[in-house]
């Protein structure tokens, strides 16, 4: 398996554009995890599904954000529209009842 | 609410000298501890839960319930180490979420 896979690796944008990131977790995990990392306020859990259901989404900043699972294999992360201070990494996760997440690579968020 | 802490954001050492890369939690619950780390523009990844006991690359964390801390030790640091170091506890009763501390860079000159 090649891990979790996000995309794009980087994406740099506009204030007031639609921004949507991607995620293909690992195959069999029921457990997907959206995190954001900053230098002020290091990782945060945004959201997370369980069995592409989303349990706890007390983590998104704001309405601007949403996020959606389809289907066990994807998951987007969208931001409209988007704003400076959203820059950051956004990592992607799964899990499976082991308890181990495993990280993509992320994606590196520049809102200019 | 469960918390996690990581005191110092940057630890600087020599090359050979120990480690300890300080975490303390607050939890209700039964505590699953784990420590994560990011390499130069790699991937999170797990270094060790403190479930397994093990040493993974040269580095123990024991879990001390009676402090609530789960330090990161290494008794002589290697270059390859520098990496941003996060404690993570894992909050069994809302699914597998991780609750990350601040993280702690870690830099070990030569």
């Amino acid at each position: 398996d090649a891990g979790v896979i996000q995309s794009p690796r980087h994406e740099v944008t506009e204030m007031g554009q639609e921004v949507t990131l991607r995620c293909k977790p690992i195959s069999g995990h029921d457990y997907l995890f959206w995190y954001r990392q900053t230098m002020m306020r290091g990782l945060e859990l945004l959201i997370y599904f369980n069995n592409n259901v989303p349990i706890d989404d007390s983590g998104m900043p704001e309405d601007r954000f949403s996020a959606k699972m389809p289907n066990a294999s994807f998951s987007t992360l969208k931001i409209q529209p988007s704003e400076p201070r959203d820059s950051a990494v956004y990592f992607c996760a799964s899990s499976s009842q082991s308890a181990e997440a495993f990280f993509g690579q992320g994606t590196r968020l520049t809102v200019v | 609410a469960q918390r996690v802490t990581q005191p110092e954001k940057l630890l600087s050492v020599f090359k050979g000298a120990p480690v300890e890369l300080k975490c303390n939690y607050s939890y209700s619950g039964s505590p699953e501890l784990f420590w994560y780390v990011q390499y130069s523009r790699q991937r999170l990844q797990l270094l060790l839960r403190h479930i397994s006991r093990e040493s993974i690359k040269g580095f123990t964390a024991d879990l001390n319930k009676g402090e609530t801390s789960f330090h990161l030790k290494k008794p002589f640091a290697q270059e390859e180490d520098s990496a941003m170091y996060y404690c993570a506890l894992l909050v069994l009763n809302a699914g597998n979420m991780l609750t990350f501390g601040g993280g702690t860079r870690l830099m070990v000159k030569p």
